[in-house]
Parts: structure tokens; C-alpha cells; sequence
């Protein structure tokens, strides 16, 4: 059964400039989970979309937002980066989003880095 | 709003020997779980263990097991017999209970093993 897969998995921007990252989850899950990962911050939530829904969202600003398609595959984009914006982005999946256990342990891809020069 | 802390920023253990990582976490909520996460080089978070708050049992896979102490909001992972691969950077991450996903984790632990 094939992971959570990423794309791409390496990047670099210039401020100002605008990105595009994609995940694939794993075939079946209908969650995808971002998350933003710097060595300052640390592992901090971006948004979480459950069949085509954003149902969660983290204190990001506006220049993030992301999208999820009808076969589960989400996106997530951001505009107009800046310096800070420099991050390993992690796509997480899960088969369900509710409190039904074990169906909401996430696994993760490898992430996207991000570098913005 | 919740919080988890790692107080140990780095860790060592010599091989086979047994470690215990720790992790608090601040949540008025009673229904909950917690997971360990191990992060290698290679970058790719794995799930360690999982609890659910409901549980007074703690969980165990293998080699690692957990400490849970609801009172005292305190989750910690032992790993037992440790190898070379165990070394990676370790997070402790809370779950609120209901539709969600979101992750809430802590700031790692980096755990090296000595051969």
C-alpha cells in the first residue's frame, strides 16, 4: 500500500513569489492534515480537510490556504513568501475524522522543503 | 488552550540500555490521547504509540511502552533495550477528542544511542 506522498519534495522560491505543494494520501483516507515544521517554532498546525472540507484551521495568515480535491488529494499554497516561511511541510492522512479509535492515527509523508531566499 | 512540553531538549542512552523520554501536557478537556512520533534524518514522522485518555492501562508496542498518569498530565515513553535505530528526534503530541485531526506537539526530544 503506497504512503503518503509529497511533491516535490524540494524547493526554493524568492520572497514575494507564490507556492504550490501537493499531497497524495493514502488511497482510502479522506483526511489530510498540514503542518509546518521550523527549527524556531517547531511542528505547528496549518489546516485539516475531510472530503473537500476545510474543518480545522491553525493561526496561519491568509497568505496560506489550501484545498482538497474529490479523490483526497489536497494542495496547499502560499502566497507572496517571505523569509520566515522556510519550512519542512508535512502532509498527514488519515482514514477518518472523528473520534472512532484507531481510525484517526495520522501517517505522514516525507514533507515538502521549503527554502525562500 | 492546550499545551505539551518536552523539558529534555537531548538525550543519550547507551545500546540495550533503557531510556525514558518525558512529556507534560496542559488540557482541561477528559477526553483526549496522546501519541509518540519519531522523526529520523530521513524526515518521515512514525508513529511510536498511541493512548486514549479513557484508558487507565498503558499502552505498549514491543519495545516501547508509556507511563500515562491522567492526574498528573504526564505521558512518558520508555524504550527498552535500545538500538541504533531508535536514535531520532522524538515528539509527544496531544489529540482533543471529537472531529478532528490536529496535532497539538511538543518541541522534541533528539535521542542518540552510543554503541
Amino acid at each position: 500500500k503506497a504512503g503518503v506522498t509529497q511533491t516535490p519534495r524540494y524547493l526554493i522560491k524568492t520572497r514575494g513569489q507564490q507556492v504550490t505543494l501537493s499531497c497524495s494520501p493514502i488511497s482510502g483516507h479522506r483526511s489530510v492534515s498540514w503542518y509546518q515544521q521550523t527549527p524556531g517554532q517547531g511542528l505547528q498546525f496549518l489546516f485539516e480537510y475531510f472530503s473537500e472540507t476545510q474543518r480545522n484551521k491553525g493561526n496561519f495568515p491568509g497568505r496560506f490556504s489550501g484545498r482538497q480535491f474529490s479523490n483526497s488529494r489536497s494542495e496547499m499554497n502560499v502566497s507572496t513568501l517571505e523569509l520566515g516561511d522556510s519550512a519542512l511541510y508535512l502532509c498527514a492522512s488519515s482514514a477518518s475524522s472523528g473520534s472512532v479509535a484507531g481510525a484517526n492515527v495520522l501517517t505522514f509523508g516525507a514533507g515538502s522543503r521549503l527554502t525562500v531566499l | 488552550a492546550q499545551t505539551v512540553t518536552q523539558s529534555q531538549p537531548e538525550m543519550s542512552v547507551q545500546e540495550a540500555e533503557t531510556v525514558t523520554l518525558s512529556c507534560t501536557y496542559d488540557t482541561s478537556e477528559s477526553d483526549y490521547y496522546l501519541f509518540w512520533y519519531k522523526q529520523p534524518p530521513s524526515r518521515q514522522m512514525i508513529l511510536v504509540i498511541r493512548q486514549e485518555a479513557y484508558k487507565q492501562q498503558n499502552a505498549t508496542e514491543n519495545r516501547f511502552s508509556v507511563n500515562f498518569q491522567k492526574a498528573a498530565k504526564s505521558f512518558s515513553l520508555k524504550i527498552s533495550d535500545s538500538q541504533l535505530g531508535d536514535a531520532a528526534m522524538y515528539f509527544c503530541a496531544y489529540r482533543p477528542d471529537g472531529a478532528t485531526n490536529k496535532l497539538i506537539f511538543g518541541t522534541g526530544t533528539l535521542l542518540a544511542v552510543q554503541p
